[in-house]
């Protein structure tokens, strides 16, 4: 069974900064890896999404990165804003028979400190 | 068509109420899943359309729970007798999927309808 972790549960920095958000699944055999942010009380946005065959995905200040083999992705956010404030979540597919059902890991609870 | 959108946004019910929520998914999109999250976890799986087949069903999804896509286009989930352990965000998220494609498709999701069973 296919497992997604991500550490920390919760992480604050100051506004400006670089951060790292990890991302690890149990199993290599995936067909993507989508990266999303929530916003409390809300649905889920789509950031990024990486084919297996890919190594990483930029949109703006967002850099995503999976590596197969050791079962990890990392999302990157540059120059971090008080609006990149919310729980970020990373999902895995893998095809079973055609059913494409994303299995997530718990997030990361992110705050940006003005 | 701007997005995947569900009705209604909250719900509060009493035990024992049976409620029906509808998702609308993108207007091209021949999937549709429904997902369900907890306070403080991530979403999950509960089953999937394409057109109107219902393809599978989670075991999450236990009897009280049912869904059907009628004509391939908007979605309802009907739960039956609520219990308090059904309170969470219910997701709905399209995709278009292809079977000739090597890779997965990406999944939109709606705003979700949050369900509180007192």
């Amino acid at each position: 069974k296919q497992e997604v972790t991500q550490i920390p549960a919760a992480l604050s920095v100051p506004e400006g900064e670089n951060l790292v958000l990890n991302c690890s699944f149990t199993d290599s055999a995936i067909y993507n890896l989508q990266w999303f942010r929530q916003d409390p009380g809300k649905g889920l946005t789509s950031l990024l999404l990486i084919q297996s065959s890919q190594r990483e995905q930029t949109s703006g200040r967002l850099n995503a990165s999976l590596d197969k083999s050791s079962g990890r992705s990392t999302l990157y956010i540059a120059a971090s804003q008080p609006g990149d404030s919310a729980t970020y979540l990373c999902a895995v597919i893998i095809s079973n028979f055609g059913n494409e059902k994303l299995t997530f890991g718990t997030g990361t609870r992110l705050t940006i400190i003005p | 068509d701007t997005g995947v959108s569900q009705d209604p946004r909250h719900k509060i019910t009493k035990r024992g109420q049976n409620v029906t929520f509808r998702c609308d998914p993108i207007s091209e999109h021949n999937r549709l899943y429904w997902y369900r999250q907890t306070l403080g976890q991530g979403p999950e799986f509960l089953t999937y359309f394409q057109n109107e087949a219902q393809l599978e069903k989670s075991r999450l999804l236990s009897d009280r729970f049912s869904a059907e896509r009628p004509k391939g286009s908007f979605s309802t989930l009907e739960i039956q007798r609520t219990e308090q352990g059904d309170s969470a965000m219910y997701l709905c998220a399209s995709s278009h999927y292809a079977s000739w494609r090597s890779f997965a498709n990406e999944q939109f999701f709606g705003p979700g309808t949050r369900l509180t069973v007192l």
